[in-house]
């Protein structure tokens, strides 16, 4: 099976733009979740969606957002960007409704100027 | 709220050398453990996980974990590292039944001297 794919890899933005990043969970896996990792704050959770529902949250302002399709993709969007978003961010994919070994994906690099 | 620690930011160790790495969480109710490796440009991968049984669970690549509910702990080893276990390593907790969220620790840098 093909693992998690995020697009994009890499991403330049400046501050005040807004930006989307994608995911593709493993086939068959219908819950997605979003990390945020940063030298100083280490991997912190984002959100986690199941069957298109946003199930958990965590501790993110408002500028974070993300939805899940019906084909279990994911998408996280950041508005408003501040330097501090800076970051590798994350997708994981499980299979379960609950707790479950989650395989992650490579990351998209974001930097913000 | 739950939560984990890791004891040890950075470690240096020579080839053939054990390895010990620490991680207590805090939380009061059911846990699932896992131990996640993230070598240089990699991504994260699964080491090992305890969802319940036998608390002493093995994982790829030699390594194996512990969990002691007494002591909140879920520690892992590796008799005799090599070169390429430099990594860096995350203990993370997913606490009951609400879902996929982990929560996880600071991560221990190792670094093997071949």
């Amino acid at each position: 099976k093909a693992g998690v794919t995020q697009t994009p890899r890499y991403l330049i933005k400046t501050r005040g733009q807004q930006v989307t990043l994608s995911c593709s969970p493993i086939s068959g896996h219908r819950s997605v979740s979003w990390y945020q990792q940063t030298p100083g704050q280490g991997l912190q959770f984002l959100f986690e969606y199941f069957s298109e529902t946003q199930r958990n949250k965590g501790n993110f302002p408002g500028r974070f957002s993300g939805r899940q399709f019906s084909n279990s993709r994911s998408e996280m969007n950041v508005s408003t960007l501040e330097l501090g978003d800076s970051a590798l961010y994350l997708c994981a994919s499980s299979y379960g409704q609950t707790t479950d070994t989650q395989y992650f994906g490579p990351g998209t690099r974001l930097t913000v100027l | 709220a739950q939560s984990v620690s890791q004891h040890n930011h950075h470690v240096i160790l020579s080839e053939a050398a054990s390895l010990e790495l620490g991680c207590n969480y805090s939380y009061g109710g059911t846990v699932n453990l896992f131990w996640y490796v993230q070598y240089p440009g990699q991504h994260l991968q699964l080491l090992l996980k305890y969802f319940s049984g036998d608390p002493l669970v093995k994982g790829i690549k030699g390594f194996e974990a512990e969990f002691i509910k007494s002591k909140f702990s879920f520690n892992l080893r590796k008799p005799s590292v090599q070169w390429s276990d430099t990594a860096e390593y995350f203990c993370a907790l997913g606490a009951g039944a609400a879902g996929n969220k982990l929560t996880f620790g600071g991560g221990t840098r190792v670094l093997v001297k071949p």
